[in-house]
């Protein structure tokens, strides 16, 4: 069964921000969210994770509800090359497998 | 810069013939995986070791193995390719701290005919 559940295509435009939901209603307290992105025809790219609280790279912004049973992946200014599928996972702290849903195909336009 | 690689990048094989797809990476990681990635399945994890001479079966392992002889890499084998088994291919490594990040390779497409 799936732990995540996003939507199958989103748009931005841009030099906009992107915001990418997710929702882990069944997430329990040892494990971890996870972002990756997958752009076309090459290896899934790691952008970011959390457990609890709201974290910023110098790639995007994950923040996490506080019943953790959901979050929102933001890319705040996205650009053209930011066209890829993104994936959302639920990992349990410990272990290192990670199992891959069908993530959201976000599509930067002009 | 440490790296991960995957060779070759491009196959084309005949059903029943043995393959091997090598992985290779210089981050010095314990963690290698290998996925399969195929339209409409996302990515699936085939084969995964923690460390030298420790391999563990994935969601869809059969009709591969795996050996970890060192820590750099993790080849791949399909015993006797079958069309099923026309894929992309990824290989990850991770350094197994708490962070657990993935690094994945650029992909091999083996295609069976």
């Amino acid at each position: 069964d799936a732990k995540t559940t996003q939507p199958t295509s989103m748009d931005c435009a841009e030099g906009r921000a992107a915001n990418l939901p997710c929702n882990h209603s069944t997430i329990s307290g040892n494990e971890y969210v996870y972002w990756y992105r997958q752009i076309h025809s090459q290896g899934p790219q790691y952008i970011i994770h959390g457990l609890k609280n709201n974290e910023t790279n110098e790639m995007a912004s994950l923040i996490i509800t506080e019943d953790r049973k959901s979050s929102t992946l933001i890319l705040p200014h996205a650009t053209l090359r930011d066209t890829a599928v993104y994936y959302c996972i639920v990992r349990e702290r410990g272990y290192s497998t990670l199992t891959f849903g069908k993530g959201t195909m976000l599509l930067v336009s002009p | 810069d440490a790296e991960i690689t995957q060779s070759p990048r491009h196959k084309i094989t005949e059903t029943g013939r043995q393959v091997t797809l090598a992985c290779h990476q210089t981050w010095n990681h314990n963690n290698m995986f290998w996925y399969r990635q195929d339209l409409g399945h996302g990515l699936r994890l085939i084969h995964y070791s923690y460390g030298v001479q420790d391999t563990n079966k994935g969601e869809v392992s059969d009709g591969y193995s795996v050996s970890r002889s060192n820590t750099e890499d993790l080849p791949l084998t399909l015993e006797s390719a079958a069309s099923s088994q026309t894929s992309v291919y990824f290989c990850a490594s991770s350094s197994g701290t708490s962070k657990e990040t993935q690094y994945f390779g650029p992909g091999t497409r083996l295609l069976v005919l």
